[in-house]
């Protein structure tokens, strides 16, 4: 089954801002809202942010979103250690009835 | 607190069958779709199969479908998923996550996950 498009890896400095890119196409990025989750090693992902840049409480406000056709972003103000994590994004696909994840980007922090 | 605990993961042998449970706490379970979402190791997350909160709605990925059925029983506050006919593809991390009143919402929370080794 066909899964989003997202880079394997991205990195940035403490303070930097960072995005990560999540690319699908018409039936599901394209017309459905794109969720973005946060996973640390060996635990289970929370859900971050979610339809049109919401925000579950306890996620600060350095985490946006955003979407412009098929493709979507993650942003990651004023970077931290703390954000090293793999983060992956979802969207349903109408032709499907079902969701689809990316691939997951494992973010570094140097 | 919301709170979801998935069990009944284990070894099983090519060709076997396993039962998962996932138990919800701390919301009313029979208001919400409900999905299981595996990951295999060092790989990605899947997404397996919803329910609708009567199980009137299902789906499943093709990965699974014909083999996996997923169920619910409200009064149980639990979540199911049988898994017959196992390849060793099926090796993964299988979490249950809570949806909303939709299918097409967004999963939260999520479990901490069930271990499902197929070997031989």
């Amino acid at each position: 089954q066909s899964i989003l498009t997202q880079p394997p890896s991205a990195s940035g400095t403490p303070g930097q801002r960072v995005t990560i890119s999540c690319s699908g196409s018409r039936s599901n990025v394209g017309t459905n809202f794109v969720n973005w989750y946060q996973q640390f090693p060996g635990t289970a992902p929370r859900l971050l942010n979610y339809e049109n840049n919401q925000r579950p409480s306890g996620v600060p406000d350095r985490f946006s979103d955003s979407k412009s056709g098929t493709s979507a972003s993650l942003a990651i103000d004023g970077l931290q250690s703390e954000d090293e994590a793999d983060y992956y994004c979802a969207a349903w696909d109408d032709d499907l009835k079902g969701w689809l994840f990316g691939g997951g980007t494992k973010l570094t922090v140097l | 607190q919301v709170h979801l605990v998935e069990s009944g993961g284990g070894l099983v042998k090519p060709g076997g069958s396993l039962r998962l449970s996932c138990l919800g706490s701390g919301f009313r379970f029979e208001d919400y779709y409900m999905n299981w979402i595996r990951q295999a190791p060092g790989k990605g997350l899947q997404w397996i199969s919803y329910m609708s909160v009567t199980g009137s709605f299902t789906n499943y990925a093709d990965s699974v479908r014909g083999r996996f059925t997923i169920s619910r029983d409200n009064a149980k506050n639990t979540l199911y998923l049988q898994m017959n006919s196992l390849t060793v593809d099926d090796t993964a991390i299988y979490y249950c996550a809570r949806g909303t009143v939709a299918a097409r919402h967004y999963f939260d929370p999520w479990g901490q996950g069930t271990l499902v080794t197929v070997s031989s």
